[in-house]
């Protein structure tokens, strides 16, 4: 069955980098898109940014552009989201999600989700 | 401070029909396609309607969607204690080059 497993999640402090990972299993990994959406604790979803199928077009919120890049590896069916310069406001659960649509380049409807990855940013 | 606006909480007696509503702009509701989510405590969202009112297999028909204008409908009948969730919308903004979700709408089920 269609499995999407998040990792990488931890304590960190403000200022510091640190890499989620989002091992896919299940379906044809170089046909859809796929997204990382966060969940602060307490508060409502948050898209965070999207990628398409083929890694072509990759897409940020303005909370995180310029900060966070998410990329793909099809030879390990695994989404990633480095994360850099982190603050106490990206703080959350960490979720990565698939597209339900295939060959798309702006992927919009998160369809499946994994369990999510904690992220704590303190000092 | 979402894009999309959600009413925080609705309620209504077991058995009824409740609705939730989810409102944007031209840039977002106004010209793309509306989901929604389902999320319980401690769990990830699961998706109830795409397309702004197909549901995924799976999903009752208990489950429904619209859409007019700028705005968005998620409609539950048959209401159960099992619906009590926190319910997101969600859609793509053109503007931002973005998704966006509502700020959540706490369901209670009297």
């Amino acid at each position: 069955q269609v499995q999407l497993v998040e990792s990488g999640g931890g304590v960190v402090q403000p200022g510091r980098s640190l890499r989620l990972s989002c091992a896919v299993s299940g379906f044809t990994f170089s046909a859809y898109g796929l997204h990382w959406v966060r969940q602060a604790p307490g508060k409502g979803l948050e898209w965070v940014a999207s990628i398409s199928y083929d890694g072509s077009d990759k897409y940020y919120a303005d909370s995180v552009r310029g900060r966070f890049t998410i990329s793909r590896d099809r030879s390990k069916n695994t989404l990633f989201l480095q994360m850099s310069s982190l603050s106490s406001e990206d703080t959350a659960v960490y979720y990565c999600a698939r597209d339900i649509l295939t060959i798309v380049l702006i992927p919009a409807t998160p369809e499946i989700w994994g369990q999510g990855t904690l992220v704590t940013v303190t000092s | 401070q979402s894009v999309l606006t959600q009413p925080p909480s609705v309620s209504a007696a077991a058995g009824q029909k409740v609705t939730i509503s989810c409102s944007g702009s031209s840039t977002n509701i106004g010209n793309n396609l509306v989901s929604w989510y389902q999320q319980f405590p401690g769990t990830a969202p699961k998706l109830l309607i795409y397309d702004n009112n197909k549901r995924p297999s799976g999903i009752p028909d208990r489950f429904s969607g619209s859409k007019s204008g700028t705005s968005a409908t998620l409609g539950i009948a048959g209401l159960q204690t099992g619906d009590e969730a926190d319910y997101y919308c969600g859609t793509w903004d053109t503007s931002l080059s973005a998704g966006v979700f509502g700020g959540g709408t706490k369901l209670t089920v009297l």
